[in-house]
């Protein structure tokens, strides 16, 4: 399978801060990003799809002004939680895909955020 | 709007015993795609089968095979052998051809017992 790098695997943060995600597929180019949330036992969120170029499309209820993502090339893709709050506590991954996999789904290690 | 329904919150089988979880959905498309996603508690996706909709046969990959019946909609994951590592949320998911959009089950949360 593909392989995908997601960093950091854990972060902390104080409440009104900023954090950034990266998610970069190492060895096929990403023209399409998904970015996922996960609360405890529960299944994966869509939150937002963005293609390498062009701005991100946010599913209903997630905030595009809180969770920024960039897609600037098509090896890498960040999604910032701005203005962190308790309630953005949760874990985070993102899901590349590529023009030639097009049905294969594959996932980075995910982001464990912690906003204190 | 499809949907993906896995009706097992928690499931559990002994260590070498064969475990057989359920997951059905909901689409009118002809052309799609299914998928069995392991998440251990490493918490890292990791794909377990896929099944093209096309094809009648069924998945099969290691101890690992699924009973694809299209007609009624449903997407079983057999485990044969339980190995302890198979300890996991296993998730089922939907994707229909020319979609983007993966939608996944709520999951099923299968421990594997020695």
């Amino acid at each position: 399978g593909a392989v995908v790098s997601q960093h950091p695997s854990r972060v902390i943060c104080k409440s009104g801060t900023s954090v950034k995600i990266e998610c970069r597929s190492l060895d096929f180019q990403a023209t399409t990003m998904f970015w996922y949330r996960q609360f405890p036992k529960q299944s994966l969120m869509l939150m937002a799809t963005s293609n390498e170029g062009s701005k991100a499309t946010y599913e209903q209820g997630v905030e595009k002004d809180k969770f920024l993502i960039n897609h600037a090339s098509l090896t890498l893709s960040t999604l910032t939680v701005t203005s962190a709050h308790p309630e953005d506590s949760s874990f985070y991954i993102c899901s590349p895909r590529g023009d030639l996999l097009w049905t294969e789904a594959f996932f980075g290690q995910g982001t464990r955020l912690t906003v204190v | 709007a499809q949907t993906v329904t896995q009706s097992q919150p928690e499931m559990s089988v002994q260590e070498a015993e064969t475990v057989t979880l359920s997951c059905t959905y909901d689409t009118s498309e002809n052309n799609y795609y299914l998928f069995w996603y392991k998440q251990p508690p490493s918490r890292q996706m990791i794909l377990v089968i896929r099944q093209e909709a096309y094809k009648q046969q069924n998945a099969t990959e290691n101890r690992f095979s699924v009973n694809f019946q299209k007609a009624a909609k449903s997407f079983s994951l057999k485990i044969s052998d339980s190995q302890l590592g198979d300890t996991a949320m296993y998730f089922c998911a939907f994707l229909e051809g020319g979609s983007e959009k993966l939608v996944f089950g709520k999951g099923t949360k299968l421990t594997v017992n020695p």
